[in-house]
């Protein structure tokens, strides 16, 4: 997808390790937000960001911090992985109030072991 | 707060026939915009259509439309004359203000499949 960037699209992880997804967006959105999607389920909302320096959680934030230090980066730490958060996780972006588009990247596949 | 429901889990259509996803929403804010996204057995996300809760007209794109209702509080997705490639999960999304901040909130999604 054009525009946001996604990273890794694939990892294991053994239960304990700590890693970052890293998302970032050229578009110079201010929102931007990460989800998880479960097998056959919806995406749900872990953290999102409404500008440089401002992050709120989500429905699902425990377990997952985040930080917004630039418009462009919006990484998503997991700090002790679990066997619960295997999951496809999306990074999305939006051009805010009156934006008419979702930008997504492109998944990233996480298996915790 | 803000919510999002898809009441249809799963959906079997003809091919050709058109196809209606459900979608009905909750907010307190005046002004917000309502998304449909597809999402294939790839997994990416592919936007389909955008409603703004202050246009007057129904939005269409191609052989999509959105039938919104705003005193109803819905948003469905018509397909018309489906395809085999339509076959997916559909999500219905929607970008409101929520104590101050704004957010942007999905549903659980329908998993729409096209029967030759």
């Amino acid at each position: 997808n054009a525009g946001v960037t996604q990273t890794p699209k694939f990892q294991v992880l053994k239960t304990g390790q700590s890693m970052t997804l890293q998302c970032a967006q050229d578009m110079n959105h201010e929102y931007m937000s990460w989800y998880r999607q479960d097998p056959g389920m919806g995406l749900r909302l872990i953290h999102y960001s409404v500008g440089a320096g401002i992050t709120d959680q989500g429905e699902v934030p425990n377990g997952y911090n985040v930080s917004r230090s630039t418009t462009e980066d919006f990484p998503l730490r997991l700090l002790s992985a679990a066997p619960s958060q295997t999951s496809v996780y999306f990074c999305a972006t939006y051009a805010g109030y009156r934006g008419n588009t979702i930008y997504f990247g492109e998944g990233s596949w996480l298996t915790v072991v | 707060a803000q919510k999002i429901t898809q009441t249809q889990p799963g959906m079997f259509v003809q091919e050709k026939e058109a196809v209606t996803l459900d979608c009905t929403y909750d907010t307190s804010d005046q002004s917000y915009g309502l998304f449909w996204y597809k999402q294939p057995s790839s997994g990416e996300m592919i936007f389909l259509i955008y409603q703004g809760s202050y246009d007057e007209q129904n939005a269409t794109e191609g052989r999509y439309s959105l039938n919104f209702q705003k005193a109803r509080k819905s948003a469905n997705l018509v397909i018309s004359a489906s395809q085999l490639g339509d076959s997916a999960m559909y999500f219905c999304a929607m970008s409101a203000i929520t104590f101050g901040n704004e957010k942007l909130t999905f549903g659980t999604g329908t998993r729409l499949t096209i029967i030759p």
